[in-house]
């Protein structure tokens, strides 16, 4: 069965880090790219990035520059996420999800999408 | 950025309706790079749609997706009980920055 499995639950005081994993089983992670979105209490959908499991190439949204870094360790099949420098407004569930980026040929177009998503990690910053 | 407008914030409906949702874009986008998710309370968003009209694997025929340009739409043809959820479309016409909608929520 194909799906990702995400690490528990995590308390941090403002200005900790934290390293959020997401394990591919069925699959294997460096097949497909990664990507990474966070939902605040009661809010929407936000997109963080991406990351090329293959190539190791790394595309974070301007807000998260220099305060995220998404790596694989391909030995495991295990994505991870670590965000820096938190505050109480980084309290959010995050989502690993497998990122689908597909050329159409008859389009001569990319398709994207994320069809297999981890169950989510909640991070409460706290002091 | 590419900013995603979704109408309306909150839809009323009872089981057996037609559900229109509706997704604008802040500036033209190909219609492959826009995708329908549905998230219910407490689980992770669950795909529907990509390419603003190709549903994805094991997702009814109720739910279909049409629209092109700046305009795109969800509809859902006859609801079902276990349609009533949270909507988002999310673009990917920027790298990296493939925001999302704010959500439709469609309640009873």
């Amino acid at each position: 069965q194909i799906q990702l499995v995400q690490s528990g639950a995590e308390v941090q005081k403002p200005g900790a880090s934290v390293k959020v994993s997401c394990k591919a089983s069925g699959y294997t992670l460096t097949d497909y790219d990664v990507s990474w979105v966070r939902q605040a209490p009661g809010q929407g959908l936000e997109w963080m990035g991406w990351l090329s499991a293959y190539k190791g190439n790394t595309y974070y949204v301007q807000q998260f520059q220099g305060r995220v870094t998404m790596t694989t360790d391909t030995s495991t099949n295990t994505a991870y996420m670590e965000l820096r420098s938190l505050t109480s407004d980084d309290t959010a569930v995050y989502y690993c999800a497998r990122f689908i980026q597909k050329w159409i040929a008859s389009q001569r177009d990319y398709f994207y999408y994320m069809d297999v998503w981890g169950k989510g990690t909640a991070v409460t910053v706290s002091s | 950025e590419i900013v995603l407008t979704q109408s309306p914030d909150t839809l009323s409906l009872s089981p057996g309706e037609r559900a229109t949702l509706s997704c604008r874009a802040s500036q033209i986008i190909s219609s492959t790079y826009l995708t329908w998710y549905q998230q219910k309370p407490g689980q992770a968003p669950r795909l529907l749609i990509y390419s603003a009209s190709s549903r994805a694997t094991g997702i009814p025929d109720r739910f279909s997706g049409s629209g092109s340009g700046t305009d795109f739409t969800l509809t859902i043809s006859r609801l079902e009980p276990e349609d009533f959820a949270v909507y988002y479309c999310q673009q990917f016409g920027s790298s990296p920055g493939y925001t999302f909608g704010q959500g439709t929520k469609l309640e009873i």
